[in-house]
């Protein structure tokens, strides 16, 4: 069964940089999963930030962008904000009708 | 505005059954595939079920499969989903959640409804 990974946890000054990853425990994601990720704020409803692979959800500040990045899907944070500290999913497309979420990365903005 | 509203959670014992209802508004809901995505206590997100806009393809993830039923009901612009068996690792809050048709498989969120199985 394919696992999508993700790092348990990151940590991110104010106003720095990070970048946030999704991979496959078997072979490598490409743009042919239309990798999709989501924030959660602790309490609060998932919601949407990047889906197929790089283009932001309505209303998402630029700040958040989508990549491929050698092996991996990525999501970068650009000049990080304290409202940032959330969990972040990543989601990849399996087959028609299936996708599979990563563990989350809890980040922090410290 | 777009809402998903679920509804029909509560407390279960193990090996019994609960049914959860989403109704949706503000957005055409016969158009696009709809999907349950769970989050146990503590956890992360789960993928649970999707279902076409006809309601003629259905999927599951694999886990479920014989237990979770997913059906829809476009002329009331609802969503089910049929919880059969249940046991103990069932607990969780369930999203209902609409997919768009540019590969956005996450659309927009209910806000979600606590289904708690437990003796």
């Amino acid at each position: 069964q394919t696992v999508v990974t993700q790092e348990p946890s990151l940590s991110v000054s104010p106003g720095g940089t990070v970048t946030l990853t999704c991979g496959l425990s078997s072979g490598s994601v490409s743009t042919n999963y239309h990798p999709t990720w989501c924030q959660q704020t602790p309490g609060q409803t998932p919601h949407t930030l990047i889906y197929n692979t790089n283009t932001r959800s309505s209303g998402v500040p630029d700040r958040f962008s989508g990549s491929i990045v050698g092996n991996r899907a990525a999501l970068t944070i650009t000049g990080a904000q304290a409202e940032d500290e959330s969990d972040y999913y990543c989601v990849l497309y399996m087959r028609p009708g299936i996708w599979v979420f990563g563990g989350g990365t809890r980040l922090t903005v410290l | 505005e777009e809402q998903l509203v679920e509804s029909g959670g509560g407390l279960v014992q193990p090996g019994g059954s609960l049914r959860l209802s989403c109704a949706g508004s503000g957005f055409a809901f016969s158009n696009f595939n709809m999907r349950w995505v769970r989050q146990a206590p503590g956890g992360g997100l789960d993928y649970v079920a999707n279902i076409s806009p006809d309601g003629r393809d259905k999927h599951y993830v694999d886990s479920l499969k014989g237990r979770f039923t997913i059906s829809r009901d476009n002329a009331k612009n609802s969503l089910y989903l049929q919880m059969n068996n249940l046991r103990v690792e069932d607990t969780a809050v369930y999203y209902c959640v609409r997919a768009s048709s540019d590969w956005n498989p996450l659309h927009s969120w209910g806000q979600g409804a606590q289904v708690t199985v437990s003796s």
